[in-house]
């Protein structure tokens, strides 16, 4: 069974700052990763996703992620963020041969403050 | 494409009540899923759907049913509801259910229940 970790709760920072998400996963099969944002009192949408191929993958609103296969991290981040990136980000993950099933990291709350 | 539609958006239930969460999406998308969201857990699997009538159940699927008889719709019942099943609940759909394909997920607004 696989488990995702998001090391940090809540994240505090200032408006044009640089922030950064852990994540980490445990698996022992090959799997897809991803990031969710969650505005408050919406659905989650996509921020981005790797499936294979370079590990650096970049997203929507200015935010990119690192995959690291040895420290099975995939960790976000936004050089300067801005009051409207203040929302809950969800790590995820999925088993490539298990088709679309994922598990979720407990989440971080991110506040940006002005 | 009105996406993945949840309704209600709130709903308040007494212990022992049944209800039905409804989902739709028009988006002709082959895979589709329920997701409860709790305070610091993420979202945690109910159960799920590859194609119309074909379930499977999730990480987290004790007292709950649901049934897909159609592409479109795959709602959500609630047999007898008990307080720990307070919880925003999240449906979900992709546009393939085959392994291999790393399809993004796009969830519905949730429906927020609170049994009492």
């Amino acid at each position: 069974a696989q488990s995702v970790t998001q090391l940090d709760s809540q994240v505090p920072v200032f408006e044009e700052a640089p922030v950064e998400l852990r994540c980490n996963y445990s698996s022992s099969v090959s799997v897809y990763l991803f990031w969710y944002v969650q505005y408050p009192n919406q659905g989650l949408q996509l921020l981005l996703k790797y499936l294979s191929g370079s590990t650096l993958v970049k997203g929507i609103n200015g935010f990119e992620a690192e995959f690291n296969k040895s420290q099975t991290s995939f960790h976000l981040r936004k050089p300067s963020v801005h009051i409207s990136d203040t929302a809950e980000y969800f790590c995820a993950v999925s088993e490539k041969a298990a088709g679309n099933k994922l598990t979720f990291g407990g989440g971080t709350r991110v506040l940006v403050k002005p | 494409n009105a996406g993945v539609t949840q309704t209600p958006k709130f709903q308040v239930l007494k212990t022992g009540q049944s209800m039905t969460l409804q989902c739709a999406q028009d988006m002709n998308h082959e895979y589709m899923s329920w997701y409860r969201q709790d305070p610091g857990m993420g979202l945690r699997l109910i159960h799920y759907s590859v194609g119309a009538g074909i379930t499977d159940q999730g990480e987290v699927p004790n007292g709950y049913n649901v049934s897909r008889s159609t592409t479109e719709d795959f709602p959500l019942r609630l047999l007898s509801a008990a307080p720990s099943q307070t919880s925003v609940y999240f449906c979900a759909s992709s546009y393939r259910a085959v392994p291999g394909t790393g399809d993004e997920q796009y969830f519905g607004p949730g429906t927020r229940l609170t049994v009492t």
